[in-house]
């Protein structure tokens, strides 16, 4: 019963590989985010997406490709992997509006380019 | 955009005493959501405790409680009788009522317990 899940929770992978990340929420939200943290803990928004639609996209190399299949899933695509992709990256869900609710995270994802 | 200021990267507390952790954010909105959320070694982001900006009370779980100043523009954590499992990264974070689907952090604060 994992509200937010992500696979796979490791990834090694070579310089100039595609890869991607899953995510699933069962809360029934309608947002769900992606996040990369670096080795200095700093949380970065990348992407939001509301309801299957892109709403924030922070600036990030278009390397990253988003997609929303269904507002229960969202996936991260990441072309032609570099060294400083290397991270966690965390995916979180949370109801917009007329709720008080936080963000739930999922267990990260931690990359390594190498 | 909104702005959250964690201004002590590191912290160390003794076990069993008290420590606080400080919060600071930059908005113009009268209505929105603060919280403190802890990602301890396993790297899962767990809430710790929120508050609604309506609110006048300070928000209060168990050991954990917050110190919100709505004109100062600040929401510190304070942890009661802190235990070795309370060592973690703690994440200031801020939630607008209007654009209710942006969440701002702060750059976090590491909280070391000496045994």
């Amino acid at each position: 019963d994992t509200a937010v899940s992500q696979t796979p929770k490791y990834l090694v992978t070579q310089m100039g590989n595609d890869k991607s990340i899953k995510c699933e929420q069962n809360l029934g939200h309608d947002t769900m985010y992606w996040y990369k943290q670096d080795s200095k803990k700093f949380l970065k928004i990348m992407f939001s997406y509301n309801n299957k639609e892109l709403i924030i996209n922070e600036t990030v190399p278009n390397r990253f490709s988003p997609k929303s299949p269904d507002k229960a899933h969202l996936n991260l695509h990441i072309n032609s992997l570099e060294l400083g992709d290397s991270a966690v990256y965390f995916c979180a869900s949370s109801q917009e509006s007329g709720s008080r609710d936080e963000q739930f995270f999922g267990p990260g994802t931690r990359l390594t380019v190498l | 955009a909104q702005t959250v200021t964690q201004s002590q990267p590191e912290m160390s507390v003794q076990e069993a005493e008290t420590v606080t952790l400080s919060c600071t954010y930059d908005t113009s909105e009268s209505d929105y959501y603060l919280f403190w959320y802890k990602q301890p070694p396993s790297r899962q982001m767990i809430l710790v405790i929120r508050q609604e900006a309506y609110k006048q009370q300070n928000a209060t779980e168990n050991r954990f409680s917050v110190n919100f100043q709505k004109a100062a523009k600040s929401f510190s954590l304070k942890i009661s009788d802190s235990q070795l499992g309370d060592a973690a990264m703690y994440f200031c974070a801020y939630r607008s009522d209007l654009t209710g689907n942006q969440f701002y952090f702060g750059t976090g604060t590491s909280l070391t317990v000496i045994p």
